[in-house]
């Protein structure tokens, strides 16, 4: 069975631009959710997704935005790059039964390091 | 807003020993999940152990267990037999059981295993 599959695995962009990451679920998986991990903030939420809705998003600026798709697969944005956005991207997958959550927890990919120079 | 702390930022251990990382946290919530993901230096987080608040039972996975001290709102995770595998970065999670649907993490405790 597939893990969760990040693409990039690396990406340097320079300030100002526009950067897409690309997360593919677990199949079966329908929650999708991403995290953004920095030395000194750790691991923060980003925004998760359902059945192509968004329903949370963390403290993010709307520079940050993301979607999914039918078949479950995500991608995030983030525009006008600014040198701290320069971290490791984490996505996460769950089984999600119907609108609630599971206890199994999530399965994260390998993320996505972005550096913006 | 729920907060996870680990209070321990580096910890080692000799192989085939035992060692414990602490994890404490708060929520005004009674419903909710405990985790504890291991990041090794290929980054992906891999999930050790989980635990629902509902269930007294402390969980266990092979080596790993837990103490989950849910009044003291406390959630230690105890390896066993430590081996050079389990040297990484390991985080405490924090999932409440409803609608948020995102972890709250901890900063992590840093595991070195010494042969």
């Amino acid at each position: 069975k597939a893990g969760v599959t990040q693409t990039p695995r690396y990406l340097i962009k320079t300030r100002g631009q526009q950067v897409t990451l690309s997360c593919s679920p677990i199949s079966g998986h329908r929650s999708v959710s991403w995290y953004q991990q920095t030395p000194g903030q750790g691991l923060q939420f980003l925004f998760e997704y359902f059945s192509e809705t968004q329903r949370n998003k963390g403290n993010f600026p709307g520079r940050f935005s993301g979607r999914q798709f039918s078949n479950s697969r995500s991608e995030m944005n983030v525009s006008t790059l600014e040198l701290g956005d320069s971290a490791l991207y984490l996505c996460a997958s769950s089984l999600a039964l119907g609108q609630g959550q599971s206890n199994y927890g999530y399965t994260f990919g390998s993320g996505t390091r972005l550096t913006v120079v | 807003a729920q907060t996870v702390t680990q209070s321990q930022p580096e910890m080692s251990v000799q192989e085939a020993e035992t060692v414990t990382l602490s994890c404490t946290y708060d929520t005004s919530e009674s419903d909710y999940y405990l985790f504890w993901y291991k990041q090794p230096p290929s980054r992906q987080m891999i999930l050790v152990i989980r635990q629902e608040a509902y269930k007294q039972q402390n969980a266990t996975e092979n080596r790993f267990s837990v103490n989950f001290q849910k009044a003291a709102k406390s959630f230690s995770l105890k390896i066993s037999d430590s081996q050079l595998g389990d040297a990484a970065m390991y985080f405490c999670a924090y999932r409440f059981r409803g609608s948020n649907y995102k972890l709250t993490f901890g900063k992590g405790t840093l595991l070195t295993v010494n042969p």
